[in-house]
């Protein structure tokens, strides 16, 4: 898979939105954009994906550039159980990286009350 | 529903004795992985079962690590002659089927086995 790039980490005030950035200007035309996040001492869990469109779900936002070589995950109004790492990846259309996800460092997202 | 379930939460063991990790998908799920979490690092995949289909070892970092998994069900991870550097998060996770639109699979993980090797 595509290698992706994320600050470290990023602070936000609760009740504020959150702009999460992330740079993949390898991203192949069949990469699906996944973003999942890891609460502190749990599993990481599923946010969102999107292949080129912008994505809404319950959780969150999915904006892609219109090149795909960027997306923003928009936490819209931020919780302090939002606090977590963050992971932007790519996920390949097959062959032999079908299957497991490729996690880089992340973003820690910082929430203040 | 259930989601996935992985045991023992914490393991504390001596360097050079074997530990066996234990992994419960969700069920109906055919694809699980293992992964390795070092303390402040990002996820490393270790292997892949799909199926009745040959795993993916790739991501095993020596022969000292093994899995195994029963049908569509339970997966366990075995470390041999454990050393210090295999202190860590051990994670599972499971998918609910391959197929679909390439890309689009979601993985559902559990709460990891904290190994500490001392």
């Amino acid at each position: 898979d595509a290698k992706t790039t994320q600050p470290n980490s990023m602070e936000s005030n609760e009740e504020e939105p959150v702009h999460l950035p992330c740079n993949h200007s390898t991203i192949s035309g069949t990469d699906y954009i996944h973003w999942y996040r890891q609460l502190p001492s749990q599993g990481p869990e599923y946010v969102i994906h999107g292949l080129t469109s912008n994505v809404n779900n319950r959780m969150a936002s999915l904006a892609i550039a219109e090149d795909r070589k960027s997306s923003t995950l928009i936490l819209h109004r931020a919780t302090l159980r939002d606090a977590a790492v963050y992971y932007c990846i790519l996920r390949g259309a097959g062959g032999t990286s079908y299957g497991k996800l490729t996690f880089g460092q992340g973003t820690i997202l910082t929430v203040h009350p | 529903g259930a989601g996935v379930s992985q045991s023992p939460s914490n393991k504390v063991t001596e360097k050079g004795k074997d530990v066996e990790l234990r992994c419960d998908p969700i069920s109906g799920h055919t694809a699980l992985y293992w992964y390795r979490q070092r303390l402040g690092q990002g996820l490393e995949f270790l292997i892949y079962f799909q199926g009745n289909s040959a795993p993916d070892k790739s991501g095993l970092p020596s022969d000292r690590f093994s899995a195994e998994r029963t049908g569509e069900s339970v997966s366990t991870l075995t470390i041999q002659r454990t050393q210090q550097e295999d202190s860590a998060v051990y994670l599972c996770a499971s998918r609910r089927q391959a197929g679909g639109p390439p890309g689009t699979d979601t993985q559902y993980f559990g709460p990891g086995t904290r190994l500490t090797v001392l």
